[in-house]
């Protein structure tokens, strides 16, 4: 399975402010998803992060508050605008295997306290 | 839409009882099924998998069979060890489309010395 990396692992954050979370892969892959878990919560998706198109985000999500960058098929941003405190949340990419059975591999996270 | 359902926790158990963890599905045509866990302070990883009816996936003790007559995926272990302290998410991913996953709400074992 490819070996996911994100940045930040964790961030403190004031309200009002902009975060920006990078996911890196260690191989070329078609699909990236972001994912929210919120505190004591499932994972609930946020976006499908298209190389080279505009991200395909989910009910409840806009690219106002999530933009999203995929750049080339290693490597995607999430950014978190305008933070609230309602956005503290662990924050996971994830990239789909290379089988066809739909299994996904997530990186380690990134946990956001907003202040 | 695709939907899973997960048996309320925190479920606690002594180190080598027999662990089942309920998981029913709602979902069109014939979806993959997945268990992930997720040990505390790390990030998710996959821990079996089944992507047709009567699959058995297993993987370190762990083992579910995908029942599409009565849309199940309960996971189960013979003997459970305190390492095995987790939160557990089952999840299903549809084959068309953009194959996203959809989650359970997780259930956390707990397993006492």
């Amino acid at each position: 399975s490819a070996v996911i990396s994100q940045k930040p692992s964790r961030d403190i954050c004031q309200r009002g402010t902009s975060l920006t979370i990078q996911c890196q892969v260690d191989s070329q892959v078609t699909m990236m998803f972001w994912y929210r878990q919120q505190p004591g919560q499932s994972l609930t998706l946020i976006a499908t992060a298209n190389q080279g198109s505009e991200a395909t985000y989910e009910s409840g999500f806009v690219i106002d508050k999530f933009p999203i960058s995929r750049p080339n098929l290693t490597f995607s941003t999430l950014t978190v605008s305008n933070m609230s405190p309602e956005d503290s949340s662990i924050y996971l990419c994830s990239v789909g295997g290379t089988s066809e059975l739909g299994e996904q591999f997530f990186g380690p996270g990134t946990r956001l306290t907003v202040l | 839409g695709n939907s899973v359902t997960q048996m309320e926790g925190p479920v606690t158990l002594s180190e080598e009882a027999f662990l089942t963890i309920n998981c029913t599905y709602t979902a069109t045509g014939y979806p993959s099924l997945f268990w992930y866990v997720q040990y505390p302070g790390e990030g998710l990883q996959l821990l079996l998998k089944a992507t047709k009816a009567d699959d058995k996936g297993s993987n370190k003790g762990f083992e579910a069979t995908y029942r599409k007559e009565t849309t199940s995926f309960h996971l189960e272990k013979g003997s459970v060890q305190v390492s095995d302290s987790a939160v557990y998410f089952c999840a299903l991913s549809s084959n068309t489309g953009r194959r996203a996953l959809t989650f359970g709400s997780g259930t956390r074992l707990q397993v006492q010395p």
